[in-house]
């Protein structure tokens, strides 16, 4: 079946440092990824539409400039922290539809740990 | 705008059945899906239901909706240990778009 992988599952990064996360989508073509991000124990929010080709959707409140997206091709979105800080600390999610089909499919999620 | 409410826990005796409720905004809503996280996992669609549709059922799990009170309700029959989660409720508008989270219930199922 459809998957969506992340990586990494699990990244410890100094303040002030950036930090990629890699969302693939393994065996179909995605032109939208979505990134959601989730406190713990608290629901996903979303943050940012990923469209392959050209800019990505931010949702208000989160910052373009902090959370670089690029949709590099049709099965990798990146989500870069930029000058992580310790509030930076959550599990992101990507998510990516697959088309013809009713079902997002999510990946297994990264937790970031800003130090 | 869009809102997707649901209570934050609910605690159930193994083998009774559980039903968690869920109430959204957006009445443009045409996905209507519950998801099922366990701690320190990723997200699994149980199952989902279109806005046209009044009831679903799989399994032990029914999913009804209240389309004019905007409100989804997902029952589990029997709970098991193994259901213990937090239970996400969420929405879209199409099956490509954006979804919507509510904050989740945390089952916790007692001996």
């Amino acid at each position: 079946g459809a998957v969506v992988s992340q990586h990494p599952s699990r990244v410890i990064c100094k303040s002030g440092t950036s930090v990629k996360i890699e969302c693939r989508s393994l065996d179909f073509q995605a032109t939208t990824m979505f990134w959601y991000r989730q406190f713990p124990k608290k629901s996903l929010m979303l943050m940012a539409t990923s469209n392959e080709g050209s800019k990505a959707t931010y949702e208000q409140g989160v910052e373009k400039d902090k959370f670089l997206i690029n949709h590099a091709s049709l099965t990798l979105s990146t989500l870069t922290v930029t000058s992580a800080h310790p509030e930076d600390s959550s599990f992101y999610i990507c998510s990516a539809p697959r088309g013809g089909n009713y079902e997002q499919y999510f990946g297994p999620g990264t937790r970031l740990t800003v130090t | 705008g869009e809102d997707v409410e649901q209570s934050l826990f609910l605690s159930v005796r193994e083998g009774d059945s559980s039903v968690i409720n869920c109430t959204y905004t957006d009445s443009s809503s045409t996905y209507l899906y519950w998801y099922k996280q366990e701690p320190g996992a990723g997200l699994q669609l149980l199952t989902y239901i279109f806005s046209n549709m009044d009831m679903k059922q799989d399994q032990r799990l029914t999913v009804l909706l209240n389309k004019k009170d905007k409100h989804l309700s997902l029952r589990i029959a029997d709970t098991q240990t193994g259901d213990s989660a937090i239970y996400f409720c969420a929405e879209s508008i199409n099956r490509d778009d954006k979804i919507i989270f509510g904050k989740g219930t945390r089952l916790h199922i007692l001996p």
